[in-house]
């Protein structure tokens, strides 16, 4: 186990909805990563967070959007939910830049 | 655009044998690669990573090559075992936020 930690495990919602998914970075690590992953797919990068700042962002729209707080845990909230933005949405964090990134479990996420 | 993609979707392999996976890459200024080993239903875990300034990495029972001539990356797994089955990714580390997956390798251990 990683100690990154993500919540809720599964999630179902309709089309036009908000999600909020949220992950507990490991002890020690200041950066976090969220990533989506389609089925029978590798995860694509959606943005990073480091120390409360976004400093990179993968080719996701403006309703992607994210958060860090002071311990370094991260939302990653969707607005106007898609069909196709069903996936398993991972989290990844690291104790800096440069440094390996460990994933949490994902929440598996579909919209009908 | 430049990304990281992987040779083979599916390996079999009798247990015991060696595995070898392959990944080819295409942005020459990467210079971090990381191997990853991903089970059903959970999250990609990091098995083994290399830097651009070496060659060869080994692990307990894997080992990474890297061949920055032809951009290529392969991961080894000694004395495969059925807890080996897994889809496999290479990924390459982009501007130092990002990490950027190939479609992966699904390994399947035969008994």
């Amino acid at each position: 186990e990683t100690g990154v930690t993500q919540s809720p495990t599964h999630l179902i919602k309709t089309r036009g909805q908000q999600v909020t998914l949220r992950c507990s970075s490991q002890s020690g690590h200041n950066t976090v990563s969220w990533y989506q992953q389609a089925l029978g797919q590798g995860p694509q990068f959606i943005f990073q967070y480091y120390r409360e700042e976004e400093n990179g962002r993968g080719n996701f729209p403006p309703r992607f959007s994210g958060l860090q707080f002071p311990n370094y845990s991260s939302e990653l909230n969707v607005n106007a939910l898609e069909l196709d933005d069903s996936a398993l949405y991972l989290c990844a964090s690291r104790s800096g830049l440069g440094e390996t990134q460990y994933f949490g479990p994902g929440t598996r996420l579909l919209v009908l | 655009g430049e990304s990281v993609g992987l040779h083979l979707p599916t390996l079999s392999v009798q247990e015991g044998d060696n595995s070898i996976i392959n990944c080819a890459y295409s942005n020459s200024a990467s210079d971090y690669f990381i191997w990853y080993k991903q089970e059903s239903g959970k999250g990609p875990q990091f098995i083994i990573d290399i830097r651009s300034n070496m060659d060869k990495r080994q692990g307990q029972r894997v080992t990474v090559l890297l061949n920055k001539t032809v951009k290529h990356l392969s991961l080894q797994i000694a004395a495969t075992q059925p807890g080996d089955s897994a889809v496999y990714f290479c990924a390459e580390n982009l501007n130092d936020y990002k990490l950027s997956f190939g479609a992966g390798t699904t390994v399947t251990v035969r008994a």
